[in-house]
């Protein structure tokens, strides 16, 4: 089986300040590792992922993730945090098949 | 727009109601699913169809019946629904349901569905 946590319910941050959205996986095999951002009244937009190679991935409007095998992690980061960036984020996971096992979500707060 | 489209967004329906979901893509993808999505929940996958074949029904009840006619269009037919059914259903495409690993999915908006 595989699955996804993501430890907290909820990110609040100021404008400007590092943003962290932590996650982590099991799966058996190597993972392929995915981020999603939902904004309301929207469907799920795809990130970024991790496939292979370098452990740092770089993805849209400025996100990176970090893949740590021996933590078994795939945070998500930004390095200055915009208003804009308010939205659900979800972590998934897969073994390399069609099936995409999600997180619960994390809700991310951005303040001005 | 996502090149997903989801009709209709929100449906409110009884629990002896019949009615169904429509979701159509225009990316000329071959897979398209069906995910539920329940309040800090994690999403949970319901059916896959890969090329017009089901090949994944993921202990779904069968008050709910996908139909796939064709490869941009996908059907969740609702029948009977319980109030715990009340969720946002959300579909996805990619270009494939293989076993290619770097499957982006992309998704339509929802369906907000209430059931009384």
């Amino acid at each position: 089986a595989q699955s996804v946590a993501q430890p907290e319910d909820q990110v609040n941050v100021a404008e400007g300040n590092p943003l962290t959205v932590k996650c982590t996986y099991s799966v058996s095999g190597n993972p392929y590792l995915f981020w999603y951002v939902q904004y309301p009244n929207r469907g799920l937009q795809f990130l970024l992922k991790y496939i292979t190679g370098d452990n740092l991935v770089k993805g849209s409007y400025g996100f990176e993730a970090e893949f740590n095998k021996s933590q078994t992690s795939f945070h998500l980061k930004k390095p200055s945090a915009l208003v804009s960036d308010s939205a659900l984020y979800f972590c998934a996971v897969s073994r390399g098949d069609y099936k995409l096992s999600f997180g619960a979500g994390t809700t991310v707060t951005v303040r001005a | 727009e996502t090149g997903v489209t989801q009709t209709p967004r929100h449906l409110v329906m009884g629990m002896t109601n019949k009615k169904s979901l429509k979701c159509e893509q225009h990316l000329g993808h071959n897979a398209m699913y069906w995910y539920k999505q329940s309040a800090k929940k994690p999403l949970e996958l319901m059916f896959v169809y890969n090329f017009k074949e089901q090949t994944e029904n993921n202990s779904v009840p069968s008050r709910f019946s996908p139909e796939c006619p064709n490869s941009s269009h996908l059907f969740l037919h609702l029948h009977t629904l319980q109030p715990e059914d009340s969720a946002l259903y959300l579909c996805a495409s990619s270009q494939e349901g293989g076993a290619t690993g770097a499957n982006v999915l992309t998704f339509g908006a929802g369906s907000r569905l209430t059931v009384l």
